[in-house]
């Protein structure tokens, strides 16, 4: 049971921008803790799009964006890509849980 | 580069235990803490704990607790995940996942292992 929640799936044509949301609340996100992103191609591991809510991993894109408000985050992606199609997870720090991480419950990005 | 290198898939039947290692390389094994995450077939990703790879300290997710040990070795820079009392529903892709930046926490997890399966059944 994720404390994150996304949206299930989104889709775009490509060369679109799409937004991916994540709702947490005031023990989390609204906490001031750090967002995080993951891309999961199928069949293989997570890898980190996005870390502290906006910055980029060497090697990522700038079409991928991150931003944080409140007690919620997004990420976009612009001028989306074949490639792009995937699972997308945000993560964040949750004090409420003895001190737990907690995922987003993940959303598939399909290109149209 | 860094590596994060885990144990081949396991078959277990229910109630027994299983021990996943993840040996890393490529950066200061002690420097960074690693995490543990779990993703059952078709489901989303699930946090299970937190090892300093340093002193060994630990720091498990409420739902595991009592039945996860998290240890390390630094001789062979390998971090051990043990879950104990399996059942069908820890039928799952079990990962080792390093914390981005060193000596500290909540920064996400930068490298990742390539994945565990461990399927429970009789």
């Amino acid at each position: 049971q994720s404390v994150l929640t996304q949206p299930p799936s989104v889709s775009g044509a490509p060369g679109q921008r799409v937004t991916i949301s994540c709702t947490g609340s005031s023990s989390n996100i609204g906490a001031g803790y750090d967002v995080h992103w993951y891309q999961q191609l199928p069949g293989t591991a997570p890898k980190l799009l996005i870390y502290a809510n906006s910055n980029r991993p060497s090697g990522v894109p700038d079409r991928f964006s991150g931003s944080k408000s409140g007690t919620s985050a997004s990420l976009a992606i612009t001028g989306l890509q074949a490639e792009d199609e995937a699972d997308y997870y945000c993560q964040s720090y949750d004090s409420s849980l003895s001190g737990s991480y907690v995922f987003g419950t993940g959303t598939k990005v399909t290109v149209l | 580069q860094v590596q994060l290198v885990q144990s081949g898939a396991e078959v277990k039947k229910p109630g027994a235990s299983v021990k996943v290692s993840c040996k890393a390389s490529g950066y200061t094994f002690t420097s960074y803490y690693m995490h543990w995450v779990r993703q059952a077939p078709g489901q989303g990703l699930e946090w299970m704990g937190i090892i300093n790879p340093s002193g060994g300290s630990t720091n498990y997710a409420q739902k595991f607790q009592g039945r996860v040990t998290m240890t390390r070795d630094t001789s062979t820079t390998t971090v051990y995940m043990e879950l104990s009392s399996l059942r069908s529903e820890d039928t799952a892709v079990y990962y080792c996942a390093r914390e981005h930046e060193s000596t500290t926490v909540t920064t996400g997890f930068d490298y990742w292992g390539q994945g565990t399966l461990v399927t429970v059944s009789s």
